[in-house]
């Protein structure tokens, strides 16, 4: 089956900069990447998701890379704020049939002021 | 509206004990999930079910008996609970052919 390595498992940085979280997955014939913030207390929400058949994706902020070849995504956050601040967690699946998705451990991303 | 709920949002008991969390789904999807949150925040998927009919059960101990009563519905009853269930549940579901996961909010549970 699918297994999906995310680094770093917690990362600070100050509000502006950027933050960089790093996924990898095992199975070659993983087609669909996406993203999902989890606030405090909350479910989950994607925010962003990648098909293999593009390279990178980006929206407003966030923006994601992906390469096939080495088998591993990137999410990217510029200029961040303190309401960034969340765990994020980077998925991988077939996207056809009954496949579901294998979720990385999780970051949790705290934004300072 | 909500998309997907689940009902109870917190949920005490004792160990021992059997309870029952439910999931709604207003989406009109085929597809229902029941993942599960430990307290380092892994998610892992428990079972999958399609128009009523399990799909997946990635080993989840026959304690954990989840029902499906139709397609909008997807139910999870545990018996027997011990302290290692305590964890948040998620109900989910997703359209066809397409891996977006909706959750529900999800239901704490915390044995004592």
């Amino acid at each position: 089956g699918e297994n999906v390595e995310q680094h770093p498992s917690t990362l600070s940085v100050q509000e502006g900069d950027s933050a960089v979280i790093k996924c990898t997955y095992s199975d070659s014939a993983s087609n669909y990447f996406p993203w999902y913030k989890q606030e405090l207390g909350k479910r989950p929400q994607l925010i962003i998701d990648i098909r293999s058949n593009v390279g990178e994706k980006k929206d407003q902020r966030i923006a994601v890379t992906l390469n096939k070849t080495a088998k591993h995504f990137s999410l990217h956050i510029t200029e961040t704020q303190p309401e960034d601040s969340a765990v994020y967690f980077c998925a991988a699946s077939r996207e056809s049939g009954y496949s579901t998705l294998t979720f990385g451990k999780g970051t949790m991303l705290l934004v300072s002021p | 509206d909500t998309a997907v709920s689940q009902t109870p949002k917190y949920l005490v008991t004792q160990m021992g004990n059997d309870k029952s969390i439910k999931c709604e789904q207003n989406l009109g999807h085929d597809t229902m999930y029941w993942y599960k949150q430990d307290s380092k925040k892994f998610l892992k998927i428990m079972f999958s079910y399609n128009n009523k009919e399990l799909i997946i059960n990635e080993t989840v101990p026959n304690r954990f008996s989840p029902k499906s009563p139709d397609k909008a519905h997807l139910n999870l009853h545990i018996n027997s609970l011990e302290l290692g269930d305590s964890a948040v549940y998620f109900c989910a579901t997703t359209p066809p052919n397409t891996g977006e996961l909706f959750f529900g909010e999800g239901s704490r549970l915390t044995v004592l």
